[in-house]
């Protein structure tokens, strides 16, 4: 099973683009990478999933080296409200003997 | 309907009592989870349905109990809990196990 590892918290401030590193040495042919965000007391939230390169929504960038050993999501002028809990997964459908687990995640917290 | 919904939103139980939590999504969605989620942690994956059919279990204690009666719907039937098991539990739903899950608001648990 790929295990992730993240930063335990970040700080910015409102308006700066923030960039959160996820490693992940020991990902396989089949994995994706995918990113969550959870706020307090509430269910986590899909925010972008990728497989290579970069990949952009309307909220997030990823950004995915070619050895695949990391990942940056990339928030743009963050807000006070994108506080939250950013997870890092990484792994194939759950169906299989891969399976989706959460990493620790990272606590951010964005300053006014 | 683009949500996953869960019932109660909170829960105050004995340990001789016998509880169920519910989970509903009408988005068409075939995979179903449920996971368990401690104060400050990430979520824990305690079980997979993959079209109505139970694929992973992840040797969860037997007073947990899991049923999906249909495609729309996801039960966690509970029995003689220990107070360690006072949680939240989240419920998500993907439209195959391949896909990104969607996060039911989750149910706060407390075993006295």
């Amino acid at each position: 099973l790929a295990k992730t590892t993240q930063p335990i918290s970040m700080d910015s401030y409102e308006g700066q683009e923030v960039n959160i590193t996820c490693s992940h040495n020991n990902i396989a042919t089949n994995d994706y990478i995918t990113w969550y965000q959870q706020f307090p007391s509430q269910g986590p939230r899909f925010i972008i999933q990728g497989y290579k390169t970069k990949v952009t929504n309307e909220v997030a960038s990823l950004f995915i080296p070619a050895d695949r050993k990391s990942s940056t999501l990339s928030l743009p002028r963050v807000s006070l409200s994108d506080t939250a809990v950013y997870y890092c997964l990484v792994g194939d459908t759950p169906n299989r003997d891969d399976k989706i687990i959460f990493g620790k995640g990272t606590r951010l917290h964005i300053l006014p | 309907d683009t949500e996953v919904t869960q019932t109660p939103k909170h829960l105050v139980m004995g340990m001789t009592n016998k509880k169920s939590l519910k989970c509903e999504q009408h988005m068409g969605h075939r995979a179903m989870y449920w996971y368990k989620q401690k104060a400050k942690k990430p979520p824990e994956l305690m079980f997979v349905y993959s079209y109505e059919k139970l694929s992973i279990n992840e040797s969860v204690p037997s007073r947990f109990s899991p049923e999906c009666p249909n495609s729309s719907l996801l039960n966690l039937h509970l029995h003689a809990l220990q107070p360690e098991d006072s949680a939240l539990y989240l419920c998500a739903s993907s439209r195959t196990p391949d896909n990104e899950q969607f996060f039911g608001p989750g149910t706060r648990l407390t075993v006295l």
